[in-house]
């Protein structure tokens, strides 16, 4: 069975442009939360999509935005990048009710320059 | 606020050493608590999920162990290996409502087992 995939693996964009990041997750997982990893803040929770709809949200400014296709797959956007977004950005995939083990995927190293 | 701490931030033993990471949580309402792996550039790969009913599970040569009055969880690597480097990581979903999908974390414990 597949796992998590995420694309790009590398991105490197330029202050002020906008990236979008995709996650496809477990054949079957209707869960797709994003964190961001940075080396001074570990792992942040940024948002969580379950079955096409926001069900939690971190505490990152409104430029970090995400959606769900109604094929659990879903996109991270970050508008006006700044030099300090720059991290690697890992999305998780669950089943997102119960007792639910979740699996990463390879994430997708961002550099802002 | 659920908050994660692992202890030691850094751990460097002989190979072969039997050898204890430890986690600790704040909030003890918890679902469960997962123990994660990470290579350097890499993601999280899921070692061991314990559910809040559970005091241990097993796998190879892991052992995890949660106390969940005490908000405390163990990773016992047993007979450790140069492959074994990594960082480890463990996680809790936050209690109530329909948190399954959001981790706290806590910032990992860096391991290397030297040859």
């Amino acid at each position: 069975k597949a796992g998590v995939t995420q694309t790009p693996r590398y991105l490197i964009k330029t202050r002020g442009q906008q990236v979008t990041l995709s996650c496809s997750p477990i054949s079957g997982h209707r869960s797709v939360s994003w964190y961001q990893q940075t080396p001074g803040q570990g792992l942040q929770f940024l948002f969580e999509y379950f079955s096409e709809t926001q069900r939690n949200k971190g505490n990152f400014p409104g430029r970090f935005s995400g959606r769900q296709f109604s094929n659990s797959r879903s996109e991270m956007n970050v508008s006006t990048l700044e030099l300090g977004d720059s991290a690697l950005y890992l999305c998780a995939s669950s089943a997102g009710t119960g007792v639910t083990e979740a699996f990463f995927g390879q994430g997708t190293r961002l550099t802002v320059v | 606020k659920q908050e994660v701490t692992q202890i030691p931030a850094a751990l460097s033993v002989p190979e072969g050493e039997n050898l204890v990471l430890n986690c600790s949580f704040t909030d003890s309402a918890i679902y469960n608590l997962q123990w994660f792996r990470q290579d350097p550039g890499k993601g999280l790969t899921s070692l061991l999920l314990i559910q809040s009913s559970q005091r241990e599970q097993t796998s190879g040569r892991l052992n995890a162990s949660l106390d969940k009055s005490s908000g405390r969880s163990t990773l016992y690597i047993a007979a450790s290996q140069p492959g074994d480097s990594a960082t480890y990581l463990c996680a809790v979903p936050n209690a109530g409502g329909t948190s399954y999908g959001k981790l706290t974390f806590g910032q990992g414990t860096i391991l290397t087992v030297h040859p």
